[in-house]
């Protein structure tokens, strides 16, 4: 089973990058690794998927290191407006032992 | 407008008294999937469906029904609601399954007393 972890909470302040990784030992080899946003009273938004090395979108990054083993999001230059819950999914197509993380709390201050 | 729509938004129910929970997809997708959100567990999936008539068990399946009937509607069945499924739901659906981007609605709040 890719048993996620991730860090409860993070702090920021607006214009920082900011890395949050997710740690999924037991990563299956059809397994994709995705992130997702979620703000309060809302559902949760997709944010970038990845299966090996590295993607980038308009908004995010996701570095994935060889043995795939963890996951790091990166978001760049972060305003007050990215104060969100965020959560790495890892899972394969039919959804066979997929995992969500608990989510990471992240807070931008100004 | 592609969205996932659910209803009710919120619920008190008392325990015992079925209710169900409908979720509508207009964007033809073939997966669809249920999670509850507790404070502190995350995301943990109840059910899913890669297709019409096919569905599955997911994380924590005990005392939920669904089903799938049409393709864009994936209605929760609560047949004897008990205090511990007070929660957050919320459906989900994708082109593909999981590996793909879902769509999530907004979220039922559900209240058992």
């Amino acid at each position: 089973l890719a048993k996620t972890t991730q860090p409860i909470s993070m702090d920021s302040y607006e214009g920082q990058e900011v890395n949050i990784t997710c740690s999924h030992n037991n990563i299956a080899t059809n397994d994709y690794i995705t992130w997702y946003q979620q703000f309060p009273s809302q559902g949760p938004r997709f944010i970038i998927q990845g299966y090996k090395t590295k993607v980038t979108n308009e908004v995010a990054s996701l570095f994935i290191p060889a043995d795939r083993k963890s996951s790091t999001l990166s978001l760049p230059r972060v305003s007050l407006s990215d104060t969100a819950v965020y959560y790495c999914l890892v899972g394969d197509i039919l959804g066979n032992d997929m995992r969500f993380g608990a989510g990471t709390r992240l807070t931008v201050k100004p | 407008e592609a969205q996932v729509t659910q209803n009710p938004r919120y619920l008190i129910t008392v325990t015992g008294k079925k209710l169900t929970v409908t979720c509508s997809q207009n964007m033809n997708h073939e997966y669809m999937s249920w999670y509850r959100q507790d404070p502190g567990l995350g995301l943990r999936q109840i059910y899913y469906s890669m297709n019409v008539e096919v569905t599955d068990k997911g994380d924590v399946p005990e005392g939920y029904k669904v089903s799938r009937k049409e393709k864009r509607n994936f209605p929760l069945i609560l047949e004897s609601p008990s205090p511990n499924q007070t929660s957050l739901y919320f459906c989900a659906s994708s082109l593909g399954g999981v590996s793909d981007e879902q769509y999530f609605g907004p979220g039922t709040r559900l209240t058992v007393t």
